[in-house]
């Protein structure tokens, strides 16, 4: 299976605190993806990583993928109330597929 | 316009009724997904078009029935649904395989 592992499966944080999770995944990709989830609600794409790139940063976000241990980490930096929700790392397989990991569930108290 | 808009957003039906969901985009996006997501689980594949076409049909028992009039729409017709069959169901879209899909809100489904 080209599912990815999440850890941890849940994260509780203090507002201003920065927040880490990690995707752990089995086969070669050319990109890592993570999404956000607000509690039933849709997915939100939040940034894309090329397997040629090790890090890349968009506002508070900081992702790391890390090709020979398969693996990728997100850093959400001075975390906000409004970061609460799941966050899914995904990586495509096929044509058109895309696997999404166990996901973290994140919870920054006010 | 950058959305995937889903209806209904809830749904209850009984085991012997036949019902639709819908979900529409207007992005020209030429890949429309659908995912059943159960509480606390990642979204799983159910089926993939590709230029309206099925492309992908993950194993997904009968009573599930994708169709894709036309380049903006995507419905799954549903019959004979089972309890397990509750879940949230996503429509998501892309311009292509493998890159940034956009989701619609989804509809939370109770088979009674």
């Amino acid at each position: 299976s080209q599912q990815g592992e999440e850890d941890p499966q849940a994260l509780s944080i203090q507002e201003g605190e920065n927040a880490t999770m990690n995707c752990s995944y089995k086969t070669s990709i050319n990109n890592l993806q993570w999404y956000r989830q607000n509690s039933g609600r849709g997915l939100v794409h939040l940034i894309l990583i090329r397997s040629n790139e090790r890090e890349k940063h968009s506002g508070r976000l900081r992702v790391t993928l890390d090709t020979s241990k398969k693996s990728s980490s997100l850093l959400i930096t001075a975390s906000r109330a409004a970061d609460t929700a799941s966050y899914f790392c995904a990586t495509p397989t096929g044509a058109n597929n895309l696997f999404f990991g166990t996901g973290t569930r994140l919870t920054v108290i006010p | 316009d950058t959305e995937v808009t889903q209806t209904p957003k809830h749904l209850v039906m009984g085991m012997t009724n036949k019902k639709s969901l819908k979900c529409e985009q207007h992005m020209g996006h030429r890949a429309m997904y659908w995912y059943k997501q159960k509480a606390k689980k990642p979204p799983e594949l159910m089926f993939v078009y590709s230029y309206e076409k099925l492309s992908i049909n993950e194993s997904v028992p009968s009573r599930f029935s994708p169709e894709c009039p036309n380049s903006s729409l995507l419905n799954l017709h549903l019959h004979a649904l089972q309890p397990e069959d509750s879940a949230l169901y996503l429509c998501a879209s892309s311009h292509g395989g493998g890159i940034e899909q956009f989701f619609g809100p989804g509809t939370r489904l109770t088979v009674l």
